[in-house]
């Protein structure tokens, strides 16, 4: 069964740092490109970042960049999402999905609180 | 890197057909026949409905149809159902980032 799983979320502090895992089954993670995208409470999807492949091209979204970091570990057949300098603004759930042009698969969501 | 632009709600009686609209740039919507779209329902993930503007994924009921004129694409559903009462959410692949719309919010009467 092709499957993503996010991990990672909780309580963190303004201006704390977190990391979000995503574990890939069910397909060939090598091949496809990844994508991090974010929805605050009760508000629409927002687009956060996307990584290439093998890893050697990323982009992100205006509001993160400097502050997020995605990478992935084939041989691991996991995504990560690297958040520092915190704010409010960031909380959300973090959704991993599949592929490039289109998100075919999406895991269930992680939850990331950033409140004092 | 702005939103797309959706309604925020649209509404409709069963059996009945609805047009949600996604209006972009010709920087991304009009610049690209990579325009999707996603299904919401309360408290899960989204689903992917269309792509490529027009191509609908294994799965998906015929009665979802999207197309593209200009800088604006458009999904219809018809036919409404119950379970249709959901999220719709468009999005557009350009080569520096990826976009979102804000979203609407379809009721089935």
């Amino acid at each position: 069964e092709v499957q993503l799983v996010e991990s990672g979320g909780g309580l963190v502090q303004p201006g704390g740092s977190l990391r979000l895992s995503c574990a890939a089954s069910g397909f060939t993670f090598s091949s496809y490109w990844m994508h991090w995208v974010r929805q605050a409470p009760g508000k629409g999807l927002v687009w956060v970042s996307r990584i290439n492949s093998d890893g050697s091209s990323t982009s992100y979204a205006d509001s993160v960049k400097g502050r997020f970091t995605i990478s992935r570990d084939n041989a691991k057949n996991t995504l990560y999402l690297q958040m520092n300098s915190l704010r409010a603004e960031d909380t959300a759930v973090y959704y991993c999905a599949r592929n490039t042009r289109l998100m075919d698969v999406w895991g269930q969501g992680t939850t990331v609180t950033v409140s004092s | 890197q702005s939103a797309l632009t959706q309604p925020a709600s649209v509404s409709g009686s069963p059996g009945q057909s609805i047009t949600i609209s996604c209006a972009g740039t010709s920087s991304d919507v009009g610049g690209y026949n990579y325009v999707s779209w996603y299904q919401q329902h309360p408290g899960k993930a989204p689903k992917l409905m269309i792509y490529d503007v027009s191509n609908r994924p294994s799965g998906v009921s015929n009665r979802f149809s999207g197309s593209k004129s200009g800088n604006t694409a458009s999904l219809t559903i018809s036919g409404l159902q119950a379970e249709d009462e959901a999220d719709y959410y468009c999005s557009s692949y350009t080569s520096s980032s990826t976009l979102f719309g804000g979203g609407t919010k379809l009721t089935v009467l």
